[in-house]
């Protein structure tokens, strides 16, 4: 079963307004990273949050975890219409060649 | 300059023919992989290579024959192609193994069967 299960499964906002998207996730994990994909595109790594580390900052995007709860976070601040995309959490559980195991995304849309 | 690059881009072809996808990766990375997403976006992983070694197959059905002729590149033969099949297949790469570090994503081949 997969591991990343983000919510909500599809945000809409205006242009400038923050957009909130959250991933919940199973088993214990080395990292969580968080991808983008534009339509018809491949997916974009956005940034990695090791399991030992609760908030990192990337330019607009923040990304939180809470390994208590096994979840984490992602606020991209004054959304533009370029952010357009899914939005995927992939989880990289621990032990040897495990695999980084992607969520079903969530498809945010900013309206101009 | 592409850093992973896979052709072809689209491919559309009937039943039970056999089709090849292939990747080149310009990173000087380990580790290749092949994914497959489904019309829902869902995402699963298929195979991953280190260094030409294979180290990842999932419950993938064996018309699915990787190929790794050397660490830059991962070719995927199907055979007998099904409807269900139909799918777009992506090639990434990464240098630091398979559950950490980032993944890098070819553009994706889009596979329709007919």
């Amino acid at each position: 079963s997969q591991q990343g299960e983000e919510d909500p499964q599809a945000l809409s906002i205006q242009e400038g307004e923050n957009a909130t998207m959250n991933c919940s996730y199973k088993t214990s994990i080395n990292n969580l990273q968080w991808y983008r994909q534009n339509s018809g595109r491949g997916l974009v790594h956005l940034i990695l949050i090791r399991s030992n580390e609760r908030e990192k900052h990337s330019g607009r995007l923040r990304v939180t975890l809470d390994t208590s709860k096994k979840s984490s976070s992602l606020l991209i601040t004054a959304s533009r219409a370029a952010d357009t995309a899914s939005y995927f959490c992939a989880t990289g559980p621990t032990g040897a060649n495990s695999k980084l195991t992607f969520g079903k995304g969530i498809t945010l849309s900013v309206r101009p | 300059d592409t850093a992973v690059s896979q052709t072809p881009k689209y491919l559309v072809t009937q039943m039970g023919n056999d089709k090849s996808i292939k990747c080149e990766q310009n990173l000087g990375h380990d580790t290749m992989y092949w994914y497959k997403q489904d019309s829902k976006k869902f995402l699963k992983i298929m195979f991953s290579y280190n260094n030409k070694e294979l180290i990842i197959n999932e419950t993938v059905p064996n018309r699915f024959s990787p190929k790794s002729p050397d660490k830059a590149h991962l070719n995927l033969h199907i055979n007998s192609l099904e409807l269900g099949d139909s799918a777009v297949y992506f090639c990434a790469s990464s240098q630091a193994g398979t559950s950490t570090g980032e993944l890098f994503f070819g553009e994706g081949s889009r596979l329709t069967v007919l």
